[in-house]
């Protein structure tokens, strides 16, 4: 099927910094391109999405760009906390929804 | 509160053993689907449904069965489970539309013996 590669798999940033994690994506016909937060021992849930006809979409400390020429998108999280450490993974949907790996992202108090 | 909700949350089998994973949702979405986590390998599809009595594979079908008899209720059995089945398994729910988003259940974590 069609991959999406993310990176990077883990990321470790100081509370206030920023986290850039980044996806790479293969099927031309994708129009939507979400991004989940997995908390210890719970399930994934959306945080953000943008479609195909944006470019960048921000939700407070979130946001997301989107390049459908590059076929690539990321997630931007600025002034993070502590409470921001999870797994994140990006996905693009055409039918069904394709997921990246996931990224473990750690901010440090 | 509408979302997906699965059953059991936990759970630990024998080699050999059948079980049903539950899972069911009240938002009317007609696409539902299963997906296993095993560490370092993201989210893999088992199953999926566009909609009441369709159904159709995923990536990683082997040793897995579901059926879609009605649109809020989505089981997925394991005939004969094997240790190889140890995993988290995720219910996910959605419109059809491509550029909708799925919403997760919260998992069953299961361990087979």
């Amino acid at each position: 099927g069609e991959n999406v590669e993310q990176h990077p798999s883990t990321l470790s940033v100081q509370e206030g910094d920023s986290a850039v994690i980044k996806c790479t994506y293969s099927d031309s016909a994708s129009n939507y391109f979400p991004w989940y937060k997995q908390e210890l021992g719970k399930g994934p849930q959306l945080i953000i999405d943008i479609r195909s006809n944006v470019g960048e979409k921000k939700d407070q400390r979130i946001a997301v760009t989107l390049n459908k020429t590059a076929k690539h998108f990321s997630l931007h999280i600025t002034e993070t906390q502590p409470e921001d450490s999870a797994v994140y993974f990006c996905a693009n949907r055409n039918n069904d929804m394709r997921f990246g790996a996931g990224t473990r992202l750690t901010v440090k108090p | 509160n509408a979302g997906v909700t699965q059953t059991p949350k936990f759970q630990v089998l024998k080699t050999g053993q059948s079980m049903t994973l539950q899972c069911a949702q009240d938002m009317n979405h007609e696409y539902m689907s299963w997906y296993r986590q095993d560490p370092g390998m993201g989210l893999r599809l088992i199953h999926y449904s566009v909609g009441a009595g369709i159904t159709d594979q995923g990536e990683v079908p082997n040793g897995y069965n579901v059926s879609r008899s009605t649109t809020e209720d989505f089981p997925l059995r394991l005939l004969s489970a094997a240790p190889s089945q140890t995993s988290v398994y995720f219910c996910a729910s959605s419109y059809l539309a491509s550029d909708y988003g799925y919403t997760f259940g919260s998992g069953t974590r299961l361990t087979v013996v």
